[in-house]
């Protein structure tokens, strides 16, 4: 079993604030990471998949960065609004996914 | 587009009770998978398939079988449900080993076991 961790668990930030979350996979045999975004009773909706060491993506004000060869990326929110409130999943890719517990983050108006 | 398509949304069942959750994709992926997603952790894998009549187990696997006879659907049985087994459940495609391609989600299935 594969270990994906994400920190933190939960965080409560304000409407403009920017905020960042960690996803740490295994370095060795490394095929793709996925980040993940997940509101309430709803399905999740892939933001990123990222494959090459140094990676960067961006989405509107959300982006990702990757390193493998540490075993860890970060995911950014700049300027956070009410709507950004979900939970952010990562995900390694060897076969299948294998998911972190997730980041829920709350954006308070 | 109707991309996975989960059946039922919501269904509750006793202790003991068999069932099966849908899953349907028209997207013509290989690849399809069952997660559960309990409250404080992530999504685990219970079953997943690469292909028509090819299945394999995940992380959580007990207690569930699926079985993969078109590349459309992606069935998942529960043989005697129990308590533990109540939680959200997906259903997720994607294209094989295409390193750079995302899953996508059905809208989930939430099952209690009374």
């Amino acid at each position: 079993i594969l270990n994906v961790e994400q920190s933190p668990q939960s965080l409560h930030v304000q409407e403009g604030d920017s905020t960042n979350f960690t996803c740490s996979f295994p370095s060795s045999n490394f095929y793709a990471l996925h980040w993940y975004r997940w509101e309430t009773a709803k399905s999740p909706e892939a933001l990123f998949v990222m494959t090459l060491n140094g990676d960067e993506k961006k989405k509107g004000r959300i982006s990702a960065t990757l390193n493998t060869k540490e075993g860890y990326s970060y995911l950014y929110i700049k300027g956070s609004q009410p709507e950004d409130s979900a939970t952010y999943l990562c995900a390694f890719r060897v076969y299948m996914l294998t998911f972190g517990g997730g980041t829920r983050l709350m954006v308070k108006p | 587009n109707a991309g996975v398509t989960q059946t039922p949304k919501f269904q509750v069942l006793k202790t003991g009770q068999s069932m099966t959750l849908q899953c349907a994709q028209d997207m013509n992926h290989e690849y399809m998978s069952w997660y559960r997603q309990d409250p404080g952790m992530g999504l685990r894998l219970i079953h997943y398939s690469v292909g028509a009549g090819i299945t394999d187990q995940g992380e959580v696997p007990n207690g569930y079988n699926v079985s993969r006879s078109t590349t459309e659907d992606f069935p998942l049985r529960l043989l005697s449900a129990a308590p533990s087994q109540t939680s959200v459940y997906f259903c997720a495609s994607s294209p094989r080993s295409l390193r750079g391609t995302e899953a996508f989600f059905g809208q989930g299935t939430r099952l209690t076991v009374v």
